[in-house]
């Protein structure tokens, strides 16, 4: 299994505002993945996180919107920038090891 | 295209009866591993099954039995004798590739009913 660790687990922010949500992993991977969970609706890919060079985003998202590091094989964050309304949404890391796709606890983001 | 359909959006079924829930896949790929999670009130995501596409077989894991056919391209699961503490959201998922990206399905969210 692999340990994931995310922060923060909650937060409430005001709009306008961004957010950086960091990821933990337990042990060296070479891709990272970040994705939004959405109230009721299912998990969507944003982007994978490689070490050394820079994320490839899924369609519908952008860099600008939301900036990912990678600066080793255990660590990644995710910023949410410019927050709306639109943006509350569950945040999750994930990692595959052997076969099992493994996420964090996610991050739960509720914008004002 | 990588596609992953659960045409049913929600079950309510009363405690101890089977329910199956359906998973449709698309890819061009003769390779892939296709995933049920379960995601309970809590939250948190649970792994419960993974299969690639070159075994066919059947599997049962206790009240747990999931159902993968290459000919339809589905991979339904089903729950004998359901219990109230199966009620979640389960999605079924897609990759081409192992330790890869997964393309969920919208999820079934499944109540059991006491």
């Amino acid at each position: 299994s692999a340990v994931i660790s995310q922060k923060p687990s909650r937060d409430i922010c005001q709009r306008g505002t961004s957010l950086t949500i960091q990821c933990q992993v337990d042990s060296q991977v070479t891709m990272m993945f970040w994705y939004r969970q959405q109230p009721g609706q299912s998990l969507t890919l944003i982007a994978t996180a490689n070490q050394g060079s820079e994320a490839t985003y899924e369609s519908g998202f952008v860099i600008d919107k939301f900036p990912i590091s990678r600066p080793n094989l255990t660590f990644s964050t995710l910023t949410v920038s410019n927050m709306s309304p639109e943006d509350s949404s569950i945040y999750l890391c994930s990692v595959g090891r052997a076969g099992e796709l493994f996420f964090g606890e996610g991050s739960r983001l509720t914008v004002l | 295209a990588q596609k992953v359909t659960q045409a049913q959006t929600e079950i309510s079924v009363v405690e101890k009866e089977d329910v199956t829930l359906d998973c449709v896949y698309e890819t061009r790929d003769t390779t892939y591993y296709l995933f049920w999670y379960k995601q309970p009130p809590s939250g948190e995501l649970v792994f419960l099954i993974r299969r690639n596409s070159f075994d066919e077989q059947n599997e049962i894991s206790g009240r747990y039995s999931w159902n993968f056919q290459k000919s339809t391209s589905s991979f339904n699961f089903t729950i004998t004798a359901s219990q109230v503490v199966d009620s979640a959201v389960y999605f079924c998922a897609l990759t081409m590739n192992r330790d890869d990206k997964i393309i969920f399905g919208k999820g079934t969210r499944l109540h059991i009913l006491p």
